[in-house]
């Protein structure tokens, strides 16, 4: 159990939906990131957060946004979703930038 | 934008067999991580490296950073089934923004 948190563990939904997937990081974690997992492209990085602000920013689409709360939790919004968002979504967690990483155990969307 | 690139993409051993997987950058990496994705799980950190040339064990792996810090290696000698997992590679690219960027990491399946 890496202390990191996700929910929901899978998620079914139709195109067009909107959905939004929460994280908790570790105790004491300040960084936050998100993942996405899908079997052609490996580990995509989304984005990270550090104590509430955006630090940085990978392959994310306009139709998905992130934050994270002062209580340091994060939520991933998607929204307009296609088929091709199918994935496992992980959210991770360090104790800074350089750190290694904590991973959740992920939440799997399926789009139909 | 920049990726490690890691080779193989798929390996199949026999219990007891050496493996190794190769993780390659065209630039000069500030560090480099290594994780484990069992089937069914989230990545779990093993290791960290930094300095040229640095040689890191734990137990039966071994992890080496070059010494122009563009490649680094993980060794598992003897294989056992509890080895099989994705092993990816992560690069820290540094600068103004800090992101974790993963290979596309090696799957390793052991034959008992």
């Amino acid at each position: 159990d890496s202390g990191v948190t996700q929910t929901p563990k899978h998620l079914i939904t139709a195109t067009g939906q909107r959905v939004t997937l929460r994280c908790s990081p570790r105790s004491g974690d300040l960084s936050v990131y998100w993942y996405q997992q899908s079997l052609d492209q490996g580990l995509q990085f989304l984005i990270q957060y550090y104590n509430g602000e955006e630090r940085a920013k990978g392959n994310i689409l306009e139709r998905f946004s992130a934050q994270q709360f002062p209580d340091l939790h994060s939520e991933l919004n998607l929204s307009s979703l296609e088929l091709g968002d199918s994935a496992l979504y992980f959210c991770a967690s360090s104790a800074g930038t350089g750190s290694s990483l904590y991973f959740g155990p992920g939440t799997r969307l399926t789009v139909t | 934008g920049q990726q490690v690139m890691q080779i193989p993409q798929y390996q199949h051993v026999q219990e007891g067999e050496d493996f190794t997987t190769y993780c390659n950058s065209s630039t000069t990496l500030s560090n480099i991580q290594w994780y484990k994705q069992r089937p069914g799980g989230h990545p779990v950190f093993l290791i960290q490296l930094v300095k040229s040339g640095e040689v890191k064990k734990q137990k039966r792996l071994t992890f080496q950073f070059g010494e122009a810090k563009k490649n680094s290696s993980l060794h598992i000698t003897a294989t056992q089934t509890t080895d099989v997992g994705t092993y990816f590679c992560a690069e820290l690219s540094g600068g103004s923004n800090y992101k974790l960027t993963f290979g596309k990491g090696t799957l390793l399946t052991v034959n008992p």
